[in-house]
């Protein structure tokens, strides 16, 4: 079975600017999960989604959001870029809602 | 809020060592997870534990969850340059948000 993947691998942005990422789960996985990590607070939760439903939310401001497509592919949006939001975004996968979560390799976000 | 604290936070050991390192947590934990991540890429998941008292080995790799389950311990045989990277504990609650460790860097010395 292909594993996480996560588009793009690296993306540089400026300030004030909005970004989208995706995420395609492993095959048969319904419940995505977002995750910021940098060297200073390390891996924070950011959202869950099951079922094209948000399941769980970590303290982050609005300006994150996300979404999950009936294939079970999930997107995640960042607006008004502040340049604490250099980090790399981690999208994880699991079979149902609670069960191990297995990681795509992240994407690289910087914001100038 | 429930928090996880790892340690060491880095390990410098010589190649052949045993390693060992451990998560503690304030709040009860169902399912405790180690990861390992390699440095531009995700974590990649190396054992799940499900229940208090459970030891679990993955090849040199053996980890234990607590019988309070407030803890998890990663054991790490006979260390080889591959295994340099950070290791990531995780706690996943009644809630079943799940938890981060700041990590374990482990460094091997020539």
């Amino acid at each position: 079975k292909a594993g996480v993947t996560q588009t793009p691998r690296y993306l540089i942005k400026t300030r004030g600017q909005q970004v989208t990422l995706s995420c395609s789960p492993i095959s048969g996985h319904r419940s995505v999960s977002w995750y910021q990590q940098t060297p200073g607070q390390g891996l924070q939760f950011l959202f869950e989604y099951f079922s094209e439903t948000q399941r769980n939310k970590g303290n982050f401001p609005g300006r994150f959001s996300g979404r999950q497509f009936s294939n079970s592919r999930s997107e995640m949006n960042v607006s008004t870029l502040e340049l604490g939001d250099s980090a790399l975004y981690l999208c994880a996968s699991s079979p149902d809602e609670g069960s191990t979560q297995y990681f795509g390799p992240g994407t690289r976000l910087t914001v100038l | 809020g429930q928090q996880l604290n790892q340690s060491p936070q880095s390990m410098f050991i010589q190649e052949g060592e045993d390693v060992s390192m451990n998560c503690t947590s304030s709040s009860i934990f169902n399912t405790w997870l180690w990861y390992k991540q390699d440095p531009g890429e995700g974590p990649v998941l190396l054992i799940a534990l499900y229940k208090a008292g459970e030891l679990t080995s993955n090849g040199r790799l053996t980890a234990q969850f607590g019988i309070t389950r407030k803890d998890s311990f990663l054991n790490i045989s006979a260390s080889i340059p591959r295994d340099v990277c950070i290791y990531f504990c995780a706690g996943q609650g009644r809630d079943d948000k799940i938890i981060f460790g700041k990590g374990t860097r482990l460094h091997i010395l020539p």
